[in-house]
């Protein structure tokens, strides 16, 4: 699986809306980009993913560059609640579905 | 929204003891891992499940390792003989498909004494 970096920390303004950025500039063409959270020592929570298209759920928005070597996480509105790693992993091909993450990008959202 | 349960969420054991750290996925999944985050570390990946076999192991999961799917709902990870290094916090996680998200319990802290 391709390898990714992500900046060790990031400080966002409550309310405001936080755009966490992840390099993969050697992932291939049948990988996939997952994002997942893990809230203090709670389970990895998973957030968003996609493959070549922006994605929206109701948590965030995945936007995936054309060329799809790099991607931006967007928390559109961020709460104190969204204090978390985050982490932006790179999947696919015969991985089995074994994920394996960095260490992530550190979110501190402050009121 | 249906989720991944483990149980005990806390597990203290004397080194050279057997564990068996419960897992219940979530009830229509087919793929099943365990993970596990050293205190202050990064997770990290021991062994996914499919079809009743592993699919897939770490170097981390060597032979004192093993896992079971006793039953249709229960997903276990035993560990033989524990060490002072297994000290860890160890998830779950379960999805319906390789590229499908997976979706994470909230732990067992396991302490060797």
């Amino acid at each position: 699986d391709a390898k990714t970096t992500q900046p060790t920390s990031m400080d966002c303004a409550e309310g405001r809306a936080a755009n966490l950025p992840c390099n993969h500039s050697t992932i291939s063409g049948n990988e996939y980009v997952y994002w997942y959270r893990q809230i203090h020592s709670q389970g990895p929570q998973y957030i968003i993913h996609g493959l070549k298209n922006n994605e929206t759920n109701e948590m965030a928005s995945l936007i995936i560059t054309e060329d799809r070597k790099s991607s931006t996480l967007i928390l559109p509105h961020a709460t104190l609640r969204d204090t978390a790693v985050y982490y932006c992993i790179v999947k696919g091909g015969t991985s089995y579905g074994k994920l394996t993450f960095g260490q992530g990008t550190i979110l501190t959202v402050h009121p | 929204e249906p989720e991944v349960t483990q149980t005990p969420s806390h597990q203290v054991t004397q080194m050279g003891q057997e564990v068996i750290l419960r897992c219940v996925p979530i009830s229509n999944h087919l793929y099943f891992y365990w993970y596990r985050q050293i205190l202050g570390q990064k997770v990290e990946f021991l062994v996914s499940f499919y079809n009743n076999e592993i699919s897939e192991k770490s170097e981390i999961f060597d032979d004192q390792f093993s896992v079971e799917r006793p039953d249709g709902s229960n997903f276990t990870l035993k560990i033989r003989s524990t060490k002072l290094e297994d000290s860890a916090m160890y998830f779950c996680a379960s999805g319906t498909g390789l590229w499908q998200p997976q979706h994470f319990g909230d732990g067992t802290r396991l302490s060797i004494l």
